[in-house]
């Protein structure tokens, strides 16, 4: 169980295109889901927290439009990058995790690979 | 402010040796602990967690781990280690919201 997917695995873009990544929570309902960002031999960068049905919580830093978080329903997130350039280039990360997990348990998805030329 | 350092960058040990791998961490409350493990291009599993009770908790593949207040560290460890196991490997704490603080990572090697 626990399962949480993300699409496009891989995305190449050009600079100035917006880019979307979906992340869905396969088998329960993520009540949070979390995005990250992580840069190449970094750790991960928490990028924001959206609740299902609300705003998503911007970290420090991080600009909200820009990435454009949508959490519409308790099984799918979507990230956008807006305007992209090649210093967006980055390994996105999503992870969900629900009410009934609770204690900060973070189910985390594969990761998408996001290029900009 | 909260924060996880996982002192060892690189670590290099040989195929059937023990490992441990450090981690500290810095948070004011009583800390939930996690180990994650991440392979090249790939998302997060989590190996193991840390909410209460019992100190040592197992996890998945062989590992374990043990949480030490007094010292702030909740290590990572394998009896023997198996050319499998070479990944980067992440120690996370949880804070407020439940949110993650994650260290910077530990890439582990594993000559045969």
């Amino acid at each position: 169980g626990a399962v949480v997917s993300q699409h496009p695995s891989r995305v190449i873009c050009k600079s100035g295109t917006s880019v979307k990544i979906e992340c869905r929570s396969l088998d329960f309902q993520a009540t949070t889901m979390f995005w990250y960002r992580q840069f190449p031999k970094k750790s991960l960068m928490l990028m924001a927290t959206s609740n299902e049905g609300s705003k998503a919580t911007y970290e420090q830093g991080v600009e909200k439009d820009k990435f454009l978080i949508n959490h519409a329903s308790l099984t799918l997130s979507t990230l956008t990058v807006t305007s992209a350039h090649p210093e967006d280039s980055s390994f996105y990360i999503c992870s969900a995790s629900s009410s009934a997990s609770g204690r900060n348990e973070q189910f985390f998805g594969p990761g998408t690979r996001l290029t900009v030329l | 402010a909260q924060s996880v350092t996982q002192p060892d960058i690189h670590i290099t040990v040989s195929e059937g040796a023990s490992l441990e791998l450090r981690c500290n961490y810095s948070y004011g409350a009583t800390p939930y602990l996690f180990w994650y493990v991440q392979s090249p291009g790939q998302g997060l599993q989590l190996l193991l967690k840390y909410f209460s009770g019992d100190t040592l908790v197992q996890g998945i593949k062989g590992f374990e781990a043990e949480f030490k207040r007094s010292q702030s560290s909740f290590n990572l460890r394998k009896p023997s280690v198996h050319w499998s196991d070479a990944a980067e490997y992440f120690c996370a704490v949880g804070i407020y919201g439940n949110k993650l603080v994650f260290g910077a990572g530990t890439i582990l090697r594993v000559k045969s």
